[in-house]
């Protein structure tokens, strides 16, 4: 149980162009879901907290205009990168964290998307 | 700031063998839990094995423990009877109350044959 299905593995698109990134967790539901952003060889950097029905909560430094997400429903938030440039050219990860069991429980990721803007 | 440190960007470790990875962490609060995740070449982070701050008893999944010093703020994760699919890139990830997840800059773990 709990997984968390990212959308697409990767892509590729050109300079100025906007791409989505779907997470879906599939079997449970999360009130709460996480948009990481990971360079080579480097650690997970939080981006921003997706929250069911509500304005997701930014990172200090990550632009909100840019990287737009959206948490329509309790399994489904989605992270838009918006005129894309190389410099976007990432591996992002989204997590998720089953509300039905409450804290401590762990965060479930998904298996990522690279991202290449040429 | 609550900060993750890991001092080891690389280890390798012979077969069979056991290895210790450590973590330090800084945080003034009482209530927080631990985790180590791997993550390896597929890139899909996998959660190893979890800690709950106010639980002097060190965590164990099977080949793997950890050893929690709370007063240390320190909590390493032992790997034993490694294999090869153990090698990985191992996160020390910490949450405090916010209930975000503060990840360590990792430690690149190669099991050797």
């Amino acid at each position: 149980g709990a997984v968390v299905s990212q959308h697409p593995s990767w892509v590729i698109c050109k300079s100025g162009t906007s791409v989505k990134i779907e997470c879906r967790s599939l079997d449970f539901q999360a009130t709460t879901m996480f948009w990481y952003r990971q360079f080579p060889k480097q650690s997970l950097m939080l981006m921003a907290t997706s929250n069911e029905g509500s304005k997701a909560t930014y990172e200090q430094g990550v632009e909100k205009d840019k990287f737009l997400i959206n948490h329509a429903s309790l399994t489904l938030s989605t992270l838009t990168v918006t005129s894309a440039h190389p410099e976007d050219s990432s591996f992002y990860i989204c997590s998720a964290r089953d509300r039905d069991r409450g804290l401590p429980s762990p965060l479930h990721f998904g298996n990522g998307t690279r991202l290449t803007v040429t | 700031a609550q900060t993750v440190t890991q001092s080891q960007p690389e280890m390798s470790v012979q077969e069979a063998e056991t290895v210790t990875l450590s973590c330090t962490y800084d945080t003034s609060e009482n209530n927080y839990y631990l985790f180590w995740y791997k993550q390896p070449p597929s890139r899909q982070m996998i959660l190893v094995i979890r800690q709950e701050a106010y639980k002097q008893q060190n965590a164990t999944e099977n080949r793997f423990s950890v050893n929690f010093q709370k007063a240390a703020k320190s909590f390493s994760l032992k790997i034993s009877d490694s294999q090869l699919g153990d090698t990985a890139m191992y996160f020390c990830a910490f949450m405090p109350g916010t209930y975000k997840y503060i990840f360590g800059t990792g430690t690149r773990l190669k099991v050797l044959a």
